[in-house]
């Protein structure tokens, strides 16, 4: 059982460009999430979404930034004319329906350089 | 809002030797999850522990162990017979309705 794959590894833009960041949560799991994490911090959640429904964003910030999970293929991080500031780790986690725990099985990152 | 925190930017522990990293969790929800996470230089998010706030037992996994104490808002990690493959980030978190909320993260270094 694959576990939670995160492609690309390292992504590099320059200002203004678009990064799309894709993340396959494990088999069986329907509940997604991504995080980012800023150079010496923690990471900091941004959108949790099922299939075809955002369930809540409230760590978007307000532009430029877009997930998707449509009912085929994997979630899509969309950051759109990015910014320096943009430059950070993105970790996507899964989980499974139902998990009482909110268990969340993270992915190795995609880290996105913006010159 | 929940937060979590954690005082300790960095530690170091000799090998062999025991360490506790402190965290305190701050939250209005009455049943909810605690967690340690490792993140080693691959960066990498490895779970280490999980801690049920309903609970009473304090959760143990071979070498770690947490010490939830609840009313203070208080959940350490001990790391006993530290490793060298131990250095790593450790952040401590916590569920909050349907997302994790994560500390800053302590910078745990094992020095042989």
């Amino acid at each position: 059982n694959a576990g939670v794959m995160q492609n690309p590894r390292h992504l590099v833009r320059r200002r203004g460009q678009e990064a799309r960041l894709r993340c396959s949560p494990m088999k069986g799991h329907s509940h997604v999430y991504w995080y980012r994490q800023l150079p010496e911090e923690g990471l900091k959640f941004m959108v949790y979404l099922q299939k075809e429904n955002i369930i809540d964003e409230s760590g978007m910030p307000k532009e430029r930034f877009s997930a998707e999970f449509p009912k085929e293929g994997p979630s899509i991080l969309r950051i759109q004319q990015v910014v320096r500031g943009d430059s950070a780790a993105y970790f996507c986690a899964s989980s499974p329906p139902l998990a009482q725990s909110n268990e969340q099985f993270f992915g190795p990152g995609t880290r996105l350089t913006v010159l | 809002a929940q937060t979590v925190t954690q005082s300790q930017p960095e530690m170091s522990v000799q090998e062999a030797e025991t360490v506790t990293l402190s965290c305190t969790y701050d939250t209005s929800e009455s049943n909810y999850y605690l967690f340690w996470y490792k993140q080693p230089p691959s960066r990498q998010m490895i779970l280490v522990i999980r801690q049920e706030a309903y609970k009473q037992q304090n959760a143990t996994e071979n070498r770690f162990s947490v010490n939830f104490q609840k009313a203070a808002k208080s959940f350490s990690l001990k790391i006993s017979d530290s490793q060298l493959g131990d250095t790593a980030m450790y952040f401590c978190a916590g569920t909050s309705y349907d997302k994790v909320i994560f500390g800053p993260g302590t910078s745990l270094s094992v020095i042989p």
